[in-house]
């Protein structure tokens, strides 16, 4: 059964410095994508960041960077330059392909970043 | 530019009460999905749909159902609230390969 796993309850980071927010998951079906969504403390949710399975390169959007580990089925978000907006619930999240049947997404617990001024 | 719209956005039920959540969407997605939100436990799937005339089960289905008879519209039922089922609904859509879009949240309380 496909899994993801957000280790990270909590993160502090000082403002202006780079932060990784940790995620791994599970999944037997070859294809798969990789997404990253920001929670603010408004509630709507907003994608950041995607990646493929297939994709060789990793994924950056901005400020936000994702660091995809096939081998060790990782996808870790980095931000550079935090900034106090960045102050949020972050969920990283994964959509499976046809192998598995399902198409369906599924999320982590999240990671509460909190970001210092 | 409506996007996914969820109504209603606050509800109180009690006890063994009935209601839909309603979900549209006016962007043509294929896919359609239910969320729950609870307090440390992050979005986790209630049920699924791929296309019109097409649903699945996800993670956590018991208690609810839905249907999807056009594209656009995707409610979900309530068949008897229990005080478990309070929480933050979510309604998303996307195509195939495409990120999923969310609406704003249904907050759920049963009492």
């Amino acid at each position: 059964a496909q899994k993801i796993t957000q280790t990270q309850p909590g993160m502090f980071v000082q403002e202006k410095e780079a932060v990784t927010l940790d995620c791994t998951y599970d999944t037997s079906d070859p294809s798969y994508g990789l997404f990253w969504y920001k929670q603010p403390s408004s509630g709507e949710m907003i994608f950041l960041i995607y990646q493929g399975s297939y994709d060789q390169q990793n994924a950056t959007e901005g400020r936000y960077s994702l660091n995809f580990q096939k081998a060790r089925k990782s996808a870790n978000l980095v931000i550079s330059a935090s900034q106090l907006g960045d102050s949020a619930m972050y969920f990283c999240a994964m959509r499976e392909g046809s192998y598995t049947g399902g198409f369906k997404t599924i999320f982590g617990a999240g990671t509460r970043l909190f970001v210092k001024a | 530019n409506a996007g996914v719209t969820q109504t209603p956005k606050f509800q109180v039920l009690k006890t063994g009460q009935s209601m839909t959540l309603q979900c549209a969407q006016d962007m043509n997605h294929e896919y359609m999905s239910w969320y729950r939100q609870d307090p440390g436990m992050g979005l986790r799937l209630i049920h699924y749909s791929v296309g019109a005339g097409i649903t699945d089960q996800g993670e956590v289905p018991n208690g609810y159902n839905v249907s999807r008879s056009t594209t656009e519209d995707f409610p979900l039922r309530l068949l008897s609230a229990a005080p478990s089922q309070t929480s933050v609904y979510f309604c998303a859509s996307r195509n195939r390969h495409t990120e999923a879009f969310f609406g704003q949240g249904t907050r759920l309380t049963v009492v």
